[in-house]
């Protein structure tokens, strides 16, 4: 079945230090989500992409889907404490429903 | 508007007992969906609905069962709880799947 994963599993960065978190899917997506989660929360979304290659960007977050629609990355520089969490990506293979998360990178940032 | 509503927030079960998780959602959302949080394994797809009256399994559907008589509504059950179950529930909610999920605060489940 369709399987997502993601790495690194835990990243530990200095406050102002850049943090990137790579996303790859055993098949090809119609789309790829990218969610946040903050400890003790629930995950909240961040965005979509949709097109093969699409880059988006919001704020210091950078968001990437690759030209075969398998892979995506989330840099983001300069990191803030504010950052702290774990960050999924999801996504839907065409031929199916599911919508199918990742494994996830916790993010820990100090000041 | 609430969005998506999980109850309960906290439950305590003994090995074989059974319970109920209930989530509501208030955005007519098409698609609902159950995971189940372990720490180091992500957001795993217990079961998910399509619409009304209908539900289909997803990666680690053993040992639950689900039902979506009302389209707002989304239950997940455990008819013989084990300690493996033990896990922080997701329910979450979205329109033909493609969209924004919206999450439910979560359902911190401990089996003894």
């Amino acid at each position: 079945g369709q399987q997502v994963m993601q790495i690194p599993q835990y990243q530990h960065v200095q406050e102002g230090e850049d943090f990137t978190t790579y996303c790859n899917s055993s098949t090809t997506l119609s789309n790829i989500q990218w969610y946040k989660q903050r400890p003790g929360g629930h995950p909240v979304f961040l965005i979509q992409l949709v097109k093969s290659g699409e880059v988006k960007k919001q704020k210091r977050l950078t968001f990437q889907f690759g030209e075969a629609k398998k892979n995506s990355s989330l840099h983001i520089t300069a990191t803030q404490t504010t950052d702290v969490g774990t960050y999924f990506c999801a996504g839907k293979g065409g031929a199916t429903n599911k919508l199918i998360f990742g494994t996830g990178t916790l993010l820990a940032v100090q000041p | 508007n609430a969005g998506v509503t999980q109850t309960p927030k906290f439950r305590v079960l003994k090995t074989g007992q059974s319970m109920t998780l209930l989530c509501a959602q208030d955005m007519n959302h098409e698609y609902m969906y159950w995971y189940r949080q372990d720490p180091g394994m992500g957001l795993r797809l217990i079961h998910y609905s399509v619409g009304e009256g209908t539900t289909a399994k997803g990666e680690v559907p053993d040992g639950y069962n689900v039902s979506r008589l009302k389209k707002q509504n989304f239950l997940l059950g455990l008819e013989s709880a084990a300690p493996s179950q033990t896990s922080v529930y997701f329910c979450a909610s979205n329109f033909q799947g493609a969209t924004e999920a919206f999450f439910g605060q979560g359902t911190r489940l401990t089996v003894v």
